[in-house]
């Protein structure tokens, strides 16, 4: 079965520095990857979908991630981060023969100012 | 705003009752999902309908159902609650099936059970 691991529970970075929030997948095919994003007593926001092409896709929010097959990778990326930023963030595949996301545990970003 | 609505945003309720969770999906969208949030099992998949019709089946426990009407709106209804359904439940919507699809999420419904 697909599953989503994001290694990290918990991020801070400063305000202003890079940041890179890690996901793995385990699926035997190409799988359909997803970053999501989840304020405070908020729903959740697509940032941005990986379903084939070009490995380096662009989302909202000046975010972007990167799918590497070889370490079934799917890293979430930004060049500088702001306070607004601060959030959960999920990643997860969605595999072709079902029609469920599955999802990682998340990683808390913790911005300082 | 992701156009998705669920109400109520917060219920809070006994042991043994019964309660019902309302998704109304974006305009157009025909297949609304329903996913579970907790601190012990993270954000889980339920259950998906598609213009009516149950279409995939997740985590979703038997004491738990589901129904999508006619004019697309869905219910999710929790019955026998235990302390472990305390969780905030989602509800999202997409155009058509399948992975291509963008799922948008709700605002969700946190459920307390006392």
């Amino acid at each position: 079965a697909q599953s989503v691991t994001q290694p990290d529970i918990h991020i801070t970075v400063s305000e202003g520095a890079s940041l890179e929030l890690r996901c793995n997948y385990s699926y035997g095919a190409t799988p359909y990857l997803f970053w999501y994003v989840q304020s405070p007593g908020q729903g959740l926001q697509l940032l941005l979908k990986y379903f084939s092409g070009d490995t380096l896709v662009q989302g909202i929010k000046g975010f972007e991630a990167e799918f590497k097959r070889s370490q079934s990778s799917f890293n979430l990326r930004k060049p500088s981060v702001h306070w607004s930023d601060a959030a959960e963030y999920f990643c997860a595949v969605h595999t072709g023969t079902a029609s469920k996301l599955t999802f990682g545990t998340g990683t808390r970003l913790q911005v300082t100012l | 705003d992701s156009g998705v609505t669920q109400t109520p945003k917060h219920l809070i309720t006994a042991t043994g009752q019964r309660v019902t969770l309302r998704c109304s999906p974006r305009s157009g969208d025909l297949s609304v999902y329903w996913y579970q949030q907790s601190l012990d099992q993270g954000l889980q998949f339920l259950i998906q309908y598609y213009n009516g019709e149950e279409r995939a089946k997740g985590n979703i426990l038997e004491r738990f159902s589901a129904q999508q009407f006619p004019d697309l709106h869905s219910e999710l209804n929790l019955s026998s609650l235990e302390l472990g359904d305390s969780a905030l439940y989602f509800c999202a919507s997409s155009v058509m099936s399948g992975p291509t699809n963008e799922q948008f999420f709700g605002p969700g419904t946190r459920l307390t059970v006392l």
